[in-house]
C-alpha cells in the first residue's frame, strides 16, 4: 500500500530535549516535506527536500532540522525542543515539486513542556 | 509572499449545499486544490483544477475557478454528515501556499 508513514503518532516532551521524528515513503517520490499544522494558521512549511541531499527552507524553519540521506526517509529534528514548538506535525511527499498531489502522512502531536 | 486565504467555520443544514471559499495571490499558479483533513487525519487531496479551466464537476463536488478575480470556490451538493471535516484551499505550481483551513460542520 502506498503511503507516508510518521513515527511516533504522540509526543510528549521537555524542553531542550533532543527529538527526531521520523518520515518515511515507500512511493519513489522525490519530493517531500514538512509541515506544522497550528490553530487559526493553517499548515506552514517548515522545510522541504527536492532530492536526495538537497534540502531547502520553507517559511518557518528556525528551530528544525532535516536531512535526506535516502530517497524514502526524510527525519524532523528538533535540536532544542521549546514549548513554541507544540503543534501537529505533518510530513508529505509528491512525485516531484510540481507534482498535482501531494501525499500527507498521519500527522505527529508534539507537547513540549 | 504567496497567500490564501479562506474564511474559518462554515455550518450548513444536511441536504444542503455548501460552498467553500477561497482567494489567492499567486497569479502564476498552475494548479489550484482542494485538500480535506478529517478528524486525527493527515490532508487528502480531494480534488484539483488547471489554472486554465474555470470549472470542474466530480460527482458531486463542483470547483469553480475565477482567475481575474483569484477567487476559488468548492461546492458541495447534498452536504452529509460524512462531509464535516477541515477543507484547505491551496494554489502553486511549484511548492503548494495553503489556506488556513474553513472547518465545515454538517449539522441534521
Amino acid at each position: 500500500e502506498a503511503q507516508v508513514t510518521q513515527n511516533p503518532r504522540y509526543l510528549i516532551t521537555v524542553t531542550g530535549k533532543k527529538l527526531t521524528v521520523t518520515c518515511s515513503q515507500n512511493m519513489n517520490h522525490e519530493y517531500m516535506s514538512w509541515y506544522r499544522q497550528d490553530p487559526g494558521l493553517g499548515l506552514r512549511q517548515i522545510y522541504y527536500s527536492m532530492n536526495v541531499e538537497v534540502t531547502d527552507k520553507g517559511d518557518v524553519p528556525e528551530g528544525y532540522k532535516v536531512s535526506r540521506k535516502e530517497k524514502r526517509n526524510f527525519p524532523l529534528i528538533l535540536e532544542s525542543p521549546s514549548p513554541n514548538q507544540t503543534s501537529l506535525y505533518f510530513c508529505a511527499s509528491s512525485l516531484s515539486n510540481n507534482a498535482y498531489e501531494q501525499y500527507f502522512g498521519p500527522g505527529t502531536r508534539l507537547t513540549v513542556t | 509572499g504567496e497567500d490564501v486565504e479562506q474564511s474559518l467555520f462554515l455550518s450548513v443544514r444536511e441536504g444542503d449545499s455548501s460552498v467553500i471559499n477561497c482567494t489567492y495571490t499567486d497569479s502564476s499558479s498552475t494548479y489550484l486544490y482542494w485538500y480535506k483533513q478529517e478528524p486525527g487525519a493527515g490532508l487528502q487531496l480531494l480534488t484539483y483544477i488547471f489554472s486554465n479551466m474555470d470549472m470542474k464537476q466530480d460527482q458531486r463536488l463542483t470547483v469553480l475557478l475565477n482567475k481575474k478575480d483569484k477567487h476559488l470556490s468548492l461546492r458541495i451538493a447534498d452536504t452529509q454528515t460524512g462531509d464535516s471535516a477541515i477543507y484547505f484551499c491551496a494554489s502553486g505550481s511549484y511548492i503548494p501556499t495553503f489556506g488556513r483551513g474553513t472547518s465545515l460542520i454538517v449539522h441534521p
